[in-house]
């Protein structure tokens, strides 16, 4: 059972394009988090979403931020028109059905790096 | 502001030496989790703490959690070099009829062979 999978591992933009950020979630898995992490800071939560809905967006900043997670296929975080605040390590986790407990499995993370 | 501050913000001990760490939190919670993170590497679950458990174990970790003062501590005995990381707290609180992770802001061990 491969674990989180996130793509690409770094990615360069010029400021003003475009990042499309994916996250292919655990086997069985139907709850998507993104996280971002600035230098030296710890994580912080950006979206939480379940197939198809977005569940909270809360920490989402409220421009240039998407977030889906399509029936099919993976999550994808885009940002848009990026600058370089958005330069950070932007990580997925994914965890089973069920609110009970949801120990959460992370990605490796995406190093965005926005010149 | 996070929900977790741990403290202390870097820590750096002799390999072989025990290392806590602690955590804070404002709010209540369902459950507490600690994380560690290789520099420039994802999170790694450690171990998962219940808010009606009072201490747990796993290997040379040692967790404790404290509601009356919404504190919890990490123990690492006889730390090893590859200890080396930062660590985090995670708590997990009901909101909105699903529950939510909030971390902390991590604490940096190094370990010193």
């Amino acid at each position: 059972n491969a674990g989180v999978m996130q793509n690409p591992r770094h990615l360069v933009r010029r400021r003003g394009q475009e990042a499309r950020l994916r996250c292919s979630p655990m086997k069985g898995h139907s709850h998507v988090y993104w996280y971002r992490q600035l230098p030296e800071e710890g994580l912080k939560f950006m979206v939480y979403l379940q197939k198809e809905n977005i569940i909270d967006e809360s920490g989402m900043p409220k421009e240039r931020f998407s977030a889906e997670f399509p029936k099919e296929g993976p999550s994808i975080l885009r940002i848009q028109q990026v600058v370089r605040g958005d330069s950070a390590a932007y990580f997925c986790a994914s965890s089973p059905p069920g609110t009970v407990y949801n120990e959460q499995f992370f990605g490796p993370g995406t190093r965005l790096t926005v010149l | 502001s996070q929900q977790g501050e741990e403290d202390p913000q870097a820590l750096s001990i002799q390999e072989g030496e025990n290392a806590t760490m602690n955590c804070s939190y404002k709010t209540s919670i369902n459950n507490l989790q600690w994380y560690r993170q290789n520099s420039g590497r994802g999170l790694v679950h450690l171990i998962l703490i219940r808010s009606n458990e009072r201490e747990k174990h796993s290997g040379r970790l040692r967790v404790t959690l404290d509601t009356s003062k919404k504190s919890s501590s990490l123990l690492i005995t006889a730390s090893r070099a590859a200890d080396t990381a930062s660590y985090f707290c995670a708590t997990d609180s009901s909101s909105g009829g699903y529950q939510k992770v909030t971390f902390g802001t991590g604490t940096k061990l190094q370990v010193i062979p």
